[in-house]
């Protein structure tokens, strides 16, 4: 089992530039979950997906849209990149809403100059 | 408004009993006591979790007082590969999107 698949590794975009995050995940899980990561701050929700078909904010929404293309895959995109968004980006799994623990892919490490 | 206090960084010695504590003096009786850990350049993993009764898996134990107010991690024989950044953090049974994680305890196993 893979787990929770992040694509890519590392990107560098410049200012203005949009891409997308991809993340998958191989165990049935229904909730998906995408945070950021930045020194001394630890992690901050930007979206979470609590069951296929929906999708809510958390924390730092603000410059990103995702997408729950099925069960198995949730996406982060960024329209218009911006030196703020510089971070490490984490999605994440778990069985469902409550208390289960969370299964994080490797990361995203961006850039943007 | 951070829920749980936790020691900047620790050290250990490698084989010795890790024994990381966590505060949460303001816990409500649906959250769950959370740990994970985060190796270097590495995604969160999930250790171990519980309610009020002590529990132990593979990975650790964890320790929680009678009053819930306070709990503790415990790796019984610590290696190099446990060096870590620990994060304890609070779960509602009633779901809790916002999974957030504090700046953690930063153990160091010394060889």
């Amino acid at each position: 089992n893979a787990g929770v698949t992040q694509t890519p590794k590392f990107q560098v975009l410049k200012t203005g530039q949009s891409m997308t995050l991809q993340c998958a995940q191989d165990m049935n899980h229904n909730s998906m979950y995408w945070y950021r990561q930045d020194p001394g701050m630890g992690l901050r929700l930007i979206y979470y997906s609590a069951s296929e078909g929906t999708t809510d904010k958390g924390e730092v929404p603000n410059g990103y849209n995702v997408s729950r293309l099925n069960k198995r895959e949730f996406s982060l995109r960024l329209e218009s990149a911006a030196p703020s968004q510089t971070s490490v980006y984490f999605c994440a799994s778990s069985v469902a809403r409550g208390v289960y623990g969370y299964t994080f892919g490797s990361g995203t490490r961006l850039t943007v100059v | 408004d951070a829920k749980t206090t936790q020691p900047t960084s620790m050290d250990c010695a490698e084989g010795r009993a890790a024994n990381l504590p966590c505060n949460h003096s303001t816990i409500s009786g649906n959250e769950y006591v959370y740990w994970y850990r985060q190796i270097h350049s590495q995604g969160p993993q999930y250790i171990i979790h519980g309610l009020k009764n002590n529990e132990t898996n593979e990975m650790a134990s964890l320790i929680i007082t009678e009053d819930r107010k306070s709990s503790t991690l415990i790796l019984p024989h610590a290696t190099l590969r446990d060096t870590a950044v620990y994060y304890c953090t609070l779960v509602s049974n009633f779901g809790n999107e916002k999974l957030t994680f504090g700046t953690g305890t930063r153990l160091t196993i010394i060889p």
